[in-house]
């Protein structure tokens, strides 16, 4: 199974509510990382989790909160978002984390904040 | 400053017809590059992916060359098809910081 899956595909939620977006792989990768990508743009890195902790959190908000409950799973949680955030959300996986690593990325959830 | 630029922005080219993409990249210390598909709304797909000591790569209609003395690489994409109309990006690799470096995409739209 190389595949990364990403839920939900869409959502659309309002300015004080809290949702979250899961990530799943069953690879045995042990980096996952949350991307943000706006139209026209490449994916900005948000966080990386290496082997189940927190490595990289690239100045994001704190209205955006990563959670790594275990080595399959990613979830993004998300309270008090403004319009700007609505984008396409990916959330890629590789192998070990480093340099020479390919990432698999999933489809991705676009998020509308209303 | 690692930065990865690519061109053109965006290309409209005839079905059947060939192209090429191009990344100029300034990471150091380099260690691999990587070609992704995108196709709208869904994740990047691997293409290929060059090392140093690599000049080209083929992956079907999908040939990418790297040129590591100047820093450039092109993705040629031979006799098009109507489903590689998508956002092609380049990604660099630093043997330190375990860091991607993302181009800003060539968005690729191929006409019947």
């Amino acid at each position: 199974d190389t595949e990364v899956t990403q839920t939900p595909k869409h959502l659309v939620m309002g300015m004080t509510n809290k949702k979250s977006l899961k990530c799943e792989q069953h690879m045995g990768h042990r980096a996952m990382y949350w991307y943000k990508q706006k139209a026209k743009k490449p994916p900005e890195l948000m966080f990386v989790y290496s082997y189940e902790k927190l490595s990289i959190n690239e100045s994001v908000p704190s209205r955006f909160s990563p959670e790594c409950p275990n080595s399959s799973l990613l979830n993004l949680h998300l309270h008090a978002l403004q319009p700007e955030d609505s984008a396409l959300y990916l959330c890629a996986s590789s192998p070990t984390g480093t340099y020479g690593d390919e990432q698999y990325f999933g489809p991705g959830t676009r998020l509308t904040v209303t | 400053k690692n930065q990865v630029e690519q061109s053109p922005q965006s290309l409209i080219i005839l079905e059947g017809k060939n192209c090429t993409l191009q990344c100029n990249y300034t990471v150091s210390p380099f260690s691999n590059l990587r070609w992704y598909k995108q196709d709208t709304g869904r994740g990047p797909v691997s293409l290929t992916i060059m090392t140093f000591s690599e000049n080209t790569k083929s992956n079907g209609r999908y040939t990418a060359t790297l040129d590591a003395d100047t820093k450039q690489s092109s993705l040629h994409i031979t006799a098009s098809q109507l489903s590689d109309s998508a956002s092609y990006i380049c990604v660099v690799s630093a043997r330190t910081g375990n860091q991607f470096y993302f181009g800003t995409g060539t968005s690729l739209t191929v006409i019947p």
